[in-house]
C-alpha cells in the first residue's frame, strides 16, 4: 500500500539501551521529518532530511541520531535511551509542494 | 524563538453548533498555514491550508480565516459532529525554512451529543 509506515507501533525499552524507530515511505518524497509529541508541548521537530544523505537538526535533536541512506527510509535512533525520551514519535514526509503526510506514530516508553 | 500558539486549550460544543478554534502566530515571515486534526492514537491529518496571500479559504464544513495584521488564524467547523472530536493543531511555514512546520500546542475539541 502506498503511504508512510512507522514501526514498531509500541516499544518499551530500558534506560541506556539503544533503540531504532523506523519510517518508510512509498512515494520517494524528498523531505522527511521526525517529530516527538509530548503533553503540553505539541509536536516538536527532532531531525529532518531534505534528500538522501542530507540531514539536519531540528528543535530537540539531543540524544537522537538519524540516517538517510535511501530516499524511502528515515530511521531514528536513540543511542542511549533516557526516561525523558518517553514520547510518541511521528514521522512525516512532504513532496515539497506543501502536502504533508504523517505516519501513525510510535509510542515509546523508557523504563 | 518564534512559535505558533493557541488561545484556548479546550473547547466543548454541542452537536450541530459551529466551532471556532483560534491560533496566533508570531513569525511575520510565515507564508503558509495548515490546520491538522489528530484523533486519539493517530497521526495528524490535514484539514485545510491557506497561503498568506489569502484571507479566507473554505473546504467541506471547514473555513480558515487569516488575519495577517494581527497574526491570527482561525478554523471554523460548521455543524459540528461527534466525529469532529479531536485535537486540532495549527502550523506555519516560512519560505526558506526547508519545509519545517512549526506547530502550536493544540486545542482539544469535544462535541457533546
Amino acid at each position: 500500500d502506498a503511504g508512510i509506515t512507522q514501526s514498531p507501533r509500541y516499544k518499551i525499552t530500558e534506560t541506556g539501551r539503544q533503540v531504532t524507530l523506523m519510517c518508510h515511505q512509498t512515494w520517494s518524497h524528498s523531505y522527511m521529518f521526525w517529530y516527538r509529541q509530548d503533553l503540553g508541548h505539541g509536536l516538536r521537530l527532532i531531525y529532518y532530511s531534505a534528500a538522501a544523505d542530507i540531514t539536519d537538526k531540528g528543535e530537540v535533536p539531543d540524544g537522537y541520531v538519524v540516517s538517510r541512506s535511501k530516499t524511502e527510509n528515515f530511521p531514528l535512533t536513540l543511542e542511549s535511551a533516557t526516561r525523558s525520551q518517553t514520547s510518541v514519535y511521528f514521522c512525516a514526509t512532504t513532496t515539497g509542494n506543501y502536502g504533508y503526510t504523517f505516519g501513525s506514530g510510535t509510542r515509546l516508553t523508557v523504563v | 524563538g518564534e512559535s505558533v500558539g493557541l488561545h484556548l486549550p479546550t473547547l466543548s460544543v454541542q452537536e450541530g453548533d459551529n466551532s471556532i478554534i483560534n491560533c496566533a502566530y508570531s513569525n511575520s515571515a510565515s507564508d503558509y498555514f495548515i490546520w491538522y486534526k489528530q484523533e486519539s492514537g493517530k497521526g495528524p491529518q490535514f484539514i485545510i491550508d491557506i497561503r498568506s496571500n489569502m484571507d479566507k479559504r473554505q473546504g467541506q464544513r471547514v473555513t480558515v480565516l487569516l488575519n495577517k495584521t494581527v497574526k491570527h488564524l482561525s478554523l471554523q467547523i460548521a455543524a459540528t459532529q461527534p466525529g469532529d472530536s479531536a485535537v486540532y493543531f495549527c502550523s506555519d511555514l516560512s519560505g526558506g525554512s526547508n519545509y519545517k512546520l512549526t506547530f502550536g500546542k493544540g486545542t482539544l475539541l469535544t462535541v457533546n451529543p
